[in-house]
C-alpha cells in the first residue's frame, strides 16, 4: 500500500521571504501522480501544483514549484515571495495511474503560517 | 467559478441515527468521490463513484455506508447507523475526467459531522 509521509507538522514564514514543505511516498508502482493540496481556514482543498512520475522536468505554478526526486521518493513543495494568504494546512497526496485507482492517498499535512 | 458544494457544513447526530451528507457536484464532472478527515488526522478516502456505480472503495466503506446519485445533480453520502467514530470531516469532491489525465478533483467546503 502506497503511504505519504509530511514530516513537519508545522512551519512559519516571514512574507516576501521562501519556505520549502517536504513530503516522502512509499510506493512500489512506477506511473503515478504527486499532488500538492492547499487548505486554507475556509476549508476547501486546492489543488496547488502536480507532477506526473514519469516527467523529469519539475512542475512549476507561478510561485510554487516542486523538487521531485524519483528514485528518493521525495516531492518536496517551495513556495517563493511568500503572501499572507498562503497561509493554509498543505497537504501532499499520492495517486496510483496504473490499475486505474482514482483514490488520493493523503499526508497528514503541514500547517503553514506566514507572519508579516 | 463553478464550484462543488456541500451541506450542511456542519451536522450533529445521536449515535445510531441515520445521517445523510450531501453534495451538488459541478455540472459537467463524471467522477465523484468521498474523503473524510478525522480531527488531527489525514484525510483518508472512502469511496469514488461513475456512471451510477461504485468504482472503487477503501475498507472504511463498509455496510454502513452507502452512496446515491439520486437525480442529475446531487451526490449523497449515507451512513445507516452512525457511531462515535465516524465524527469526523467529510469532503466530496468531483473532476471531469479520471484524475491522472490532466485533470483534478475539485473539493467542496466540507461537512463537519459530529456524532454524541
Amino acid at each position: 500500500a502506497q503511504t505519504v509521509t509530511q514530516s513537519q507538522p508545522e512551519m512559519s514564514v516571514q512574507e516576501a521571504e521562501t519556505v520549502t514543505l517536504s513530503c516522502t511516498y512509499d510506493t512500489s508502482e512506477n506511473n503515478y501522480y504527486l499532488f500538492w493540496y492547499k487548505q486554507p481556514p475556509s476549508r476547501q482543498m486546492i489543488l496547488v501544483i502536480r507532477q506526473e512520475a514519469y516527467k523529469q522536468q519539475n512542475a512549476t505554478e507561478n510561485r510554487f514549484s516542486v523538487n521531485f526526486q524519483k528514485a528518493a521518493k521525495s516531492f518536496s513543495l517551495k513556495i517563493s515571495d511568500s503572501q499572507l494568504g498562503d497561509t493554509a494546512m498543505y497537504f501532499c497526496a499520492f495517486m496510483n495511474r496504473e490499475g486505474g485507482s482514482e483514490k488520493l492517498v493523503f499526508g497528514k499535512g503541514t500547517k503553514l503560517t506566514v507572519n508579516p | 467559478e463553478p464550484e462543488v458544494t456541500q451541506t450542511p457544513s456542519h451536522q450533529v447526530t445521536q449515535m445510531g441515527q441515520e445521517v445523510i451528507l450531501r453534495c451538488v457536484p459541478i455540472s459537467n464532472h463524471l467522477y465523484f468521490y468521498w474523503y473524510r478527515q478525522i480531527l488531527g488526522q489525514k484525510v483518508e478516502f472512502l469511496v469514488s463513484f461513475y456512471n451510477n456505480e461504485i468504482s472503487e472503495k477503501s475498507e472504511i466503506f463498509d455496510d454502513q455506508f452507502s452512496v446515491e446519485r439520486p437525480d442529475g445533480s446531487n451526490f449523497t453520502l449515507k451512513i445507516r447507523s452512525t457511531k462515535l467514530e465516524d465524527s469526523a470531516m467529510y469532503f466530496c469532491a468531483s473532476s471531469e475526467l479520471t484524475q491522472g489525465a490532466n485533470t483534478e478533483a475539485f473539493f467542496g467546503q466540507g461537512t463537519r459531522l459530529t456524532v454524541v
